[in-house]
């Protein structure tokens, strides 16, 4: 059975840093892609980014990048999303999804996904 | 990339049919065969609906399809059921190699 297990949730301060972590099992984790979606609290769904932990191929949405970096350990089949100074605007949950390879080389729609994992970001 | 663009919202009566719209540019919708729907019921993760415009997932009921044409794809529930009352979310792959969603769309069972 596919599963992604996120990190429980977190609540940070302004300008802190933050890893939180998505743990893949039941597939074999390089042979597909993890990507990250925000929530913002009543919001929509937002495509952030993706990484394929095979080759380390990482593609951002222009929205995020700089804002966030994205890694893989496939080691432990779990992919990271990373803040170096958090904003308040940050307060979001975040999801992590797998996706399958489209096209030979790009990633393609979410099928699983993980719990998500709520970041609240307040002084 | 800007978001695609949803409806709002959309309500319809059991055992009617609903239509959900989804409008992009040629660099997305209309130049990929690559749109996926979610399905978002409140406090849980998407849900895959439809992928690459039209196919379902194995376990997706077939009362909900998919269509496409030109900038604008389109999610059609039919048969509604209030365990349809849901958020709506279309996608998109890009030429920029990443994906876009839309804005979402409230679905209200009457």
């Amino acid at each position: 059975e596919v599963q992604l297990v996120q990190s429980g949730a977190e609540v940070k301060k302004p300008r802190e840093s933050l890893k939180i972590s998505c743990k893949g099992s039941g597939y074999s984790f390089t042979s597909y892609w993890i990507g990250w979606v925000r929530q913002m609290p009543g919001k929509g769904l937002e495509w952030m980014g993706i990484i394929y932990p095979g080759d380390s191929d990482t593609r951002y949405s222009p929205s995020f990048q700089g804002q966030v970096t994205i890694s893989a350990d496939e080691s432990i089949s779990t992919a990271y999303l990373q803040w170096s100074s958090l904003k308040a605007s940050d307060t979001a949950m975040y999801y992590c999804a797998r996706t399958d390879t489209i096209m030979i080389t790009e990633p393609g729609p979410a099928d699983y996904w993980g719990q998500g994992t709520l970041v609240t970001v307040s002084s | 990339q800007s978001a695609l663009t949803q409806p709002a919202s959309v309500s319809g009566s059991p055992g009617h049919s609903i239509t959900i719209s989804c409008t992009g540019t040629s660099s997305d919708v209309g130049g990929y065969n690559y749109v996926s729907w979610y399905q978002q019921h409140p406090g849980k993760a998407p849900k895959l609906m439809i992928y690459e415009v039209s196919n379902r997932p194995s376990g997706v009921s077939n009362r909900f399809s998919g269509s496409k044409s030109g900038n604008t794809a389109s999610l059609t529930i039919s048969g509604l059921q209030a365990e349809d009352e849901a958020d709506y979310y279309c996608s998109s792959y890009t030429s920029s190699s990443t994906w876009v969603f839309g804005g979402g769309t409230k679905l209200t069972v009457l």
